[in-house]
């Protein structure tokens, strides 16, 4: 079975300190892996995704993530937050062989002045 | 090129009505997802098609169906409408798995 979670329903920094957005995943096959970021009101959009190629994956407004197999983790990392990263963060894995994407329950993020 | 567009943005419908939801994907993507999001239960799947078939569904009841076009633009539809299907549909195009999905600004469903 697949899942994933996503290990902070909040997460509040300050504007220009390094932000880390934690998941972790469960998939039966090599799984393809997503994190999308939500604005209020806003659609969902693609920060970055990793589908097996390297293992650190660099997405827009300077955000990367970095596939562990041996912890099967994927979390989200930006090293200086401004103040329009505040937004809910979702990881998704979508596993090869067809199976449904599966979203985490969501990382609001804060950022504080 | 153009986003994945949505219509209605917003909709307000009375409980036993059907609604209909319209999705256009981007262009030459011809994989279409549909997902509900509410705050209780987050988001979860509803169903995808690719090339007109539905390729997968989520755990949804039948008053949930979709369906694809051969321009690849989607509709998915409610009937028998409840208070619980308040949500904001969100829908998705792909080229295909494991590619990244672009999503829409989703329709507002309330029902009363």
């Amino acid at each position: 079975a697949q899942s994933v979670t996503q290990l902070d329903s909040h997460v509040s920094v300050s504007e220009g300190t390094p932000v880390l957005l934690r998941c972790n995943y469960s998939s039966s096959y090599s799984p393809s892996l997503f994190w999308y970021v939500q604005h209020p009101n806003k659609g969902l959009q693609l920060l970055l995704k990793y589908t097996s190629a390297a293992t650190l994956v660099k997405g827009i407004n300077g955000f990367e993530a970095e596939f562990k197999k041996s912890e099967t983790s994927f979390h989200l990392t930006k090293p200086s937050a401004h103040m329009s990263d505040a937004a809910e963060y979702f990881c998704v894995v979508s596993p090869d062989g067809g199976f449904k994407t599966i979203f985490g329950a969501g990382t609001r993020l804060f950022v504080k002045a | 090129k153009a986003g994945v567009t949505q219509t209605p943005r917003y909709l307000i419908k009375t409980r036993g009505q059907q609604v209909t939801l319209s999705c256009s994907p981007i262009s030459g993507h011809r994989s279409v997802s549909w997902y509900q999001q509410t705050p209780g239960q987050g988001l979860q799947f509803l169903f995808e098609y690719f090339s007109e078939t539905q390729r997968n569904k989520g755990n949804f009841p039948g008053r949930f169906s979709g369906r694809q076009f051969s321009n690849s633009r989607s509709e998915m539809n409610v009937s028998t409408l409840e208070l619980g299907d308040s949500a904001l549909y969100l829908c998705a195009s792909s080229l295909d798995r494991g590619t990244g999905a672009f999503f829409g600004q989703g329709t507002r469903l309330t029902v009363v």
